[in-house]
């Protein structure tokens, strides 16, 4: 039972354009919301996060987005860099009301790969 | 500060063997985790300890075991390997568990094979 879906394995972009990461849930009791970025041989870093109670956190390039009548979260990322090159992981935490408490539950993963 | 240290890096295992695998972080955070990283499967919770003296089963936690030593030590240990545990393994610690954000931080991670 996958409660957060990366469903789009790879993703490759230009530079300068936009890349647009999607993830879905299915736990209405998640209440944070991550994006992870991962290089080879390394350990994932964390990137940009969003709590329930909003739609939208902006932070230089990278914003998240939610909408939690759709259970969806995107990451949205402009200009696009070959540097911006990596693996990126969406992960949920559960409120304190949920067995995932405490816990971050993690996507598949989707491969970004940007074009110079 | 070298952040959240795991050793060994990589490490090749017979089917039967046992090892140990280390986490030690230098950032004072009071619950640590461990991940498994197959393809296609993102990172699965092993077990983790929310603070010093508890340790809590995750998702995938069969054929493991673990040990908080202290504060700054969470172990992982595989008593008997199996080639179904080739994967690599992260350490990963956060302040609280319970706190508002829960952002974690991660260590390299173990390349680990089971043959």
């Amino acid at each position: 039972d996958q409660q957060v879906k990366q469903n789009s394995p790879s993703l490759s972009v230009q530079e300068g354009r936009i890349s647009i990461l999607n993830c879905d849930y299915t736990n209405s009791m998640f209440d944070y919301f991550l994006w992870y970025k991962k290089y080879p041989a390394e350990g994932p870093t964390f990137l940009i996060s969003i709590s329930s109670i909003k739609d939208k956190n902006e932070d230089g390039r990278f914003t998240v987005f939610l909408n939690k009548s759709a259970k969806h979260l995107s990451l949205h990322i402009v200009p696009s860099q070959p540097g911006d090159s990596a693996v990126y992981f969406c992960a949920a935490r559960g409120n304190a009301g949920g067995t995932s408490y405490g816990k971050l539950t993690f996507g598949q993963g989707t491969i970004l790969t940007v074009h110079p | 500060n070298a952040g959240v240290t795991q050793t060994p890096k990589f490490q090749v295992l017979k089917t039967g063997q046992s090892m140990t695998l280390q986490c030690a972080q230098d950032m004072n955070h009071n619950s640590m985790y461990w991940y498994r990283q197959d393809p296609g499967m993102g990172l699965r919770l092993i077990y983790y300890s929310a603070s010093e003296g508890t340790t809590d089963k995750g998702e995938v936690p069969n054929g493991y075991n673990v040990s908080r030593l202290n504060k700054r030590e969470f172990s992982l240990r595989l008593e008997s390997a199996a080639p179904s545990q080739t994967s690599v393994y992260f350490c990963a610690t956060t302040l609280s568990a319970g706190g508002p954000r829960n952002i974690q931080y991660f260590g390299a991670g173990t390349r680990l094979s089971v043959l």
